[in-house]
């Protein structure tokens, strides 16, 4: 089972409209969360860090279920700029020892229609 | 700003070439790290360094070599590539750390990389 796990899409939705990604993680030890954007052939930049409580930027809200190890991206009123791969990001937090690495899921491709 | 700084952008080897991917970064971050991104795979870690002068493997290190040369900078070696090694490679840097949550990673622009 890979560790973080993503419906890869294509996701094709009408502007306006509202679209949720979800991802589910396999280790519980993970602590920090995070959706990475990525445009065509550019390098991913970080959207946004998920917290337990979740939280919200503007049209985007995250959530956290650790219970179902899981999280959630929502987009509302989607843009047609909105569209790129959506990317969930997680990593395990040791205290002690060397940094572990992000785990990465295989990314959500979203496309927004006019 | 420049932030991470990969070189080269492109590059086209013949199979059983070698090359060294460099990569650098100012923001005075501890880790470093170098990805593989293919279609349909998402990101796959080749190698990272959690600080100077340690490296680690991570999911796919098979056919390369890496160096923390110093806290600015982590290269990716090629020692006799492969068309398999055909890829699109990132390096990022973040300021995570022993005892430390994670905090946001930031990527270079990429390495278009082609073995024919």
């Amino acid at each position: 089972r890979k560790e973080v796990e993503q419906d890869p899409g294509p996701f094709n939705v009408p502007e306006g409209a509202t679209v949720a990604f979800n991802c589910t993680y396999s280790n519980s030890a993970s602590q920090s969360f995070f959706w990475y954007r990525q445009d065509c052939r550019k390098e991913p930049k970080l959207l946004m860090s998920v917290y337990s409580s979740g939280n919200e930027d503007g049209r985007f809200t995250a959530q956290l279920n650790r219970a179902s190890q899981y999280i959630s991206l929502l987009i509302r009123d989607s843009k047609l700029s909105d569209s790129a791969t959506y990317l969930c990001v997680v990593n395990p937090f040791f205290s002690s020892g060397s940094a572990r690495q992000l785990t990465f899921g295989s990314g959500t491709q979203l496309t927004v229609l006019p | 700003n420049a932030g991470v700084t990969q070189t080269p952008k492109f590059q086209v080897l013949k199979t059983g070439q070698s090359m060294t991917l460099q990569c650098a970064q100012d923001m005075n971050h501890n880790s470093m790290y170098w990805y593989r991104q293919d279609p349909g795979m998402g990101l796959r870690l080749i190698y990272y360094s959690a600080s100077e002068g340690t490296t680690d493997k991570g999911e796919v290190p098979n056919g390369y070599n890496v160096s923390r040369l110093n806290k600015r900078e982590f290269s990716l070696r090629l020692e006799s590539a492969a068309p398999s090694q055909t890829s699109v490679y990132f390096c990022a840097s973040s300021e995570a750390g022993a005892g430390r949550l994670n905090t946001e990673a930031f990527f270079g622009q990429g390495t278009r990389l082609t073995v024919v």
